[in-house]
């Protein structure tokens, strides 16, 4: 059973300072690398992906991936209330669809 | 509407009787998802799709039956419901395996 973990939160941090997101893999093989955003009663929305090892940034977002340690976070800088969410992590490997982490729930205080 | 549409949003069945929730996407993606979310276990795979008439098992089949004669539709029924299968169920879409998927507004079912 292929795993992503997470911790479930929640992560609060305070307006305009550094969100750092967490996931870890159980598949070795793993080969692309999916965060998600989930507002409470809302669908999952894709925000970043990446597939090979370092970082990835797409605007207040960092992607960092790392193979060796089968880790893979999501920075977001400069956090806004906005922000405040669910934050999944997805594994793809092999021929089987993704994988989903459980989610971290983030709170970003005004 | 271009995108991917659920329906219905929200639905009350009860114990025993057949369901059907409804996904069409209008991007002709080849590949499509059914996921199931609960608390405590986040997205598990129902169902997938790599193609029209082509179908395989999630994580979490049992009790579901899916079929995909057109590419743009792929239905979700749930042959006898149980109130174990009350939960949100989410449809995606994908143009190949490789990419990110992009999801339903996802229904709401409760089984009573």
């Amino acid at each position: 059973q292929k795993e992503v973990e997470q911790n479930s939160g929640p992560l609060s941090v305070p307006e305009g300072a550094i969100a750092s997101l967490n996931c870890t893999y159980s598949d070795r093989g793993s080969q692309s690398f999916f965060w998600y955003r989930q507002y409470s009663g809302k669908s999952p929305e894709l925000i970043m992906f990446i597939y090979s090892n370092g970082d990835k940034e797409d605007g207040r977002f960092t992607a960092q991936l790392n193979k060796a340690s089968q880790y893979v976070s999501l920075l977001i800088r400069d956090s806004q209330p906005s922000d405040s969410a669910t934050y999944l992590c997805a594994v793809l490997s092999g021929n089987t669809p993704l994988v989903f982490g459980k989610g971290t729930r983030l709170s970003v205080i005004a | 509407d271009a995108g991917i549409t659920q329906s219905p949003r929200y639905k009350i069945t009860e114990t025993g009787r057949q369901v059907t929730l409804m996904c069409h996407q209008t991007w002709s993606h080849s590949y499509m998802f059914w996921y199931r979310q609960d608390l405590g276990h986040g997205l598990r795979l129902i169902y997938y799709s790599a193609a029209a008439d082509i179908t395989d098992k999630g994580e979490v089949p049992d009790g579901y039956v899916v079929s995909r004669s057109k590419t743009e539709n792929f239905p979700l029924t749930l042959e006898s419901a149980t109130r174990s299968q009350t939960s949100v169920y989410f449809c995606a879409s994908s143009e190949d395996r490789d990419y990110g998927y992009t999801f339903g507004s996802g229904t709401r079912l409760t089984v009573v």
